[in-house]
């Protein structure tokens, strides 16, 4: 089944305390990116890749990285988290080729609650 | 820069009630529209598209056209139903240009019985 695979779905944590959400496709999608997810703002991006070893600043970079050191996968590393941080994050993928008709392909949300 | 503009929410209807949710953009190219739908604790889901003006998009009974004269994408539906309560969201794909996909703030639809 093709999918868009994030992990953990819920996370709570400490500020300062070093982690990482997961995202994985099986698509082969060279396109990959990260959003949050707040009230009343949408959602934004945080960083997006366009293919293995090339990454980009979305609208809100700051406090995240990301690496893309294998297509399917797509890290979001939060090195000292903080608590304006709190929010809901979202993995997607599309196909470069086709992405002026296709859709994004998304995960199914990360929770992240930082105290 | 680009950006788009939805209409705030929360949007209450009755079932059966006609729909609309407002979505305008601002864009230096020649982007492709999107609405999308997210149902509670899901991801979002592709609704419908539109790739250049005058097109229409569909899916479900949802209906929404590429305005470029009033540089809208507004969605519609004849009749609603329970479940269709849901977060709807507008965007804007400049991905082959820029690597841009722009989203609306979202706009809550609740749809009571």
């Amino acid at each position: 089944e093709a999918q868009v695979t994030q992990n953990p779905r819920y996370l709570i944590t400490v500020t300062g305390k070093k982690l990482t959400v997961t995202c994985s496709q099986n698509m082969n999608h060279e396109y990959m990116s990260w959003y949050r997810q707040d009230p009343g703002l949408g959602l934004r991006q945080i960083y997006y890749s366009m293919n293995v070893e090339v990454t980009d600043k979305g609208d809100v970079p700051e406090g995240y990285k990301v690496s893309r050191k294998e297509k399917r996968n797509f890290p979001l590393i939060l090195e000292s988290p903080s608590p304006n941080q709190t929010s809901l994050y979202f993995c997607a993928s599309i196909q470069r080729e086709s992405s002026y008709n296709s859709p994004l392909h998304f995960g199914n949300g990360t929770r992240l609650t930082v105290t | 820069g680009d950006s788009v503009t939805q209409m705030e929410g929360p949007v209450t209807l009755s079932e059966e009630a006609f729909l609309t949710i407002n979505c305008t953009y601002t864009a230096t190219g020649y982007p492709s529209l999107f609405w999308y739908v997210q149902y509670p604790g899901e991801g979002l889901q592709l609704l419908l598209k539109a790739t250049k003006a005058d097109d229409k998009g569909s899916n479900k009974g949802f209906e929404a056209t590429y305005r470029k004269e009033t540089t809208s994408f507004h969605l519609e539906k004849g009749s609603v139903q329970v479940s269709d309560s849901a977060v709807y969201f507008c965007a804007l794909s400049d991905l082959g240009n820029t690597g841009k996909l722009i989203f609306g703030q979202g706009t809550t639809l609740q749809v009571k019985p």
